[in-house]
């Protein structure tokens, strides 16, 4: 079974406006992973948070994790035309830090 | 240099063909990653390779076989290949476990669209 999935599956603000993409997961983690994806390209990691840490910033990015409710939030502030791409939450689980397991992803389109 | 590189960018190949796909990165990377990744899908983990050597093998079919010269480079051969089996390729790498860095993000290739006919 998939190890994170994302909610909402799609996404349609306008610029300016903020989104927010929910991630769950299933098992015990030592970190959880945010990625990017424009089409048809490659991925781009965003943010990495820990089990120890509870809410991280990187520019308008804000993730928050929380371990008791096995969920984390992505938070892009301000969003450009530029943000639409499809996100990703990964979970590498305790057992192997290798063993990295995608969520289904959330695609959000930002219209200008 | 923070980069990954996959060639061919494309690939069209017959059932009976057989090619390779190529991915390289000289970020010190000890760990690099086979993921297909089907349209409106996530990536699906297929190999790992750790210090050269393979630690995970996701049941991925035998018609595909990993290879890792050193630890720069990362080849995946293709052989008697399926329709089914196109989809986009991407290559990744990372610092292994047991680094010590705690810092385990991936770095991704732009991926080779492959297309199987």
């Amino acid at each position: 079974s998939q190890q994170g999935e994302e909610d909402p599956q799609a996404l349609s603000i306008q610029e300016g406006e903020n989104a927010t993409m929910n991630c769950s997961y299933k098992t015990s983690i030592n970190n959880l992973q945010w990625y990017r994806q424009n089409s048809g390209r490659g991925l781009v990691h965003l943010i990495l948070i820990r089990s120890n840490e509870r809410e991280k910033h990187s520019g308008r990015l804000r993730v928050t994790l929380d371990t008791s409710k096995k969920s984390s939030s992505l938070l892009i502030t301000a969003s450009r035309a530029a943000d639409t791409a499809s996100y990703f939450c990964a979970t590498p689980p305790k057992t192997s830090y290798d063993k990295v397991i995608f969520g289904p992803g959330t695609s959000l389109s930002v219209i200008p | 240099d923070t980069e990954v590189t996959q060639t061919p960018k494309h690939l069209v190949m017959g059932m009976t063909n057989k090619k390779s796909l190529k991915c390289e990165q000289h970020m010190g990377h000890r760990a690099m990653y086979w993921y297909k990744q089907k349209a409106k899908k996530p990536p699906e983990l297929m190999f790992v390779y750790s210090y050269e050597k393979l630690s995970i093998n996701e049941s991925v079919p035998s018609r595909f076989s990993p290879e890792c010269p050193n630890s720069s480079l990362l080849n995946l051969h293709l052989h008697a290949l399926q329709p089914e089996d196109s989809a986009l390729y991407l290559c990744a790498s990372s610092l292994p476990e047991g680094t010590g860095t705690l810092s385990y993000e991936q770095y991704f290739g732009p991926g080779t669209r492959l297309t199987v006919t």
